[in-house]
């Protein structure tokens, strides 16, 4: 079995402040990770992910999330908030890509205070 | 590209009757598309792994007589909620894998009211 636990229910920064949120998974093999975010009433949009190779991974709006292996960790993290960023974030983790099914955590809703 | 788009956007409807959900890949072809369903301020729960030409993959605790799902197209997937009960009030998600990319991408969400 597969999953993921998103620590935080809730993350406030400040504007301008370097963002951080959490994600912890378990998966049997080679994780295949990911973020995306939610806004009010909308789907999913797609974030970033780690697949294979280099830990930091780069993503979409200056978000970027580092895998650690050793902590089973892949947190979500931007140097600098906007207020745009407030949103709900969920971590997702799958044992392939493709066509793997995904589990998710549980969200973290992120307010970025001006 | 990768664009997802699901009809409706919202819908209400009585309880005991049947609504139907589209799931659109519009610039590509998707052999599997994922069904979610999200309760409000909770995660999204995999309902469903539909591929086409074939019958769904349910998921454990997922009634596969009241969530029909049909997969006719490599372009559309539908969901139809049968003899709808309050319940059965969710935001309803789907996704479609890209052959080419292998990322899931995710339409919009039907938020389906019962009364």
């Amino acid at each position: 079995a597969q999953s993921v636990a998103q620590p935080e229910d809730q993350v406030n920064v400040a504007e301008g402040n370097p963002l951080t949120v959490k994600c912890t998974y378990s998966v049997s093999g080679n994780p295949y990770l990911f973020w995306y975010v939610q806004y009010p009433n909308r789907g999913l949009q797609f974030l970033l992910k780690y697949i294979t190779g280099d830990n930091l991974v780069k993503g979409s709006y200056g978000f970027e999330a580092e895998f650690n292996k050793s902590q089973t960790s892949f947190h979500l993290k931007k140097p600098s908030a906007l207020v745009s960023d407030s949103a709900l974030y969920f971590c997702a983790v799958s044992r392939g890509f493709g066509n793997e099914k995904l589990t998710f955590g549980t969200g973290t809703r992120l307010t970025i205070i001006p | 590209g990768a664009v997802v788009s699901q009809h409706p956007s919202w819908v209400i409807c009585k309880s005991g009757t049947s609504v139907k959900i589209e799931c659109r890949s519009l610039d590509f072809q998707a052999t599997t598309m994922f069904w979610y369903r999200q309760f409000p301020k909770q995660s999204l729960m995999l309902m469903a792994t539909s591929n086409e030409g074939s019958k769904a993959t349910y998921e454990q605790g997922v009634e596969k007589d009241k969530f029909l799902i049909n997969h006719a197209s490599l372009t559309l997937s539908t969901l139809t909620v049968t003899s709808a009960h309050p319940e059965d009030s969710s935001f309803y998600i789907c996704s479609a894998i890209s052959g080419s990319r292998g990322e899931q991408y995710f339409g919009p969400g039907t938020r389906l009211t019962v009364t």
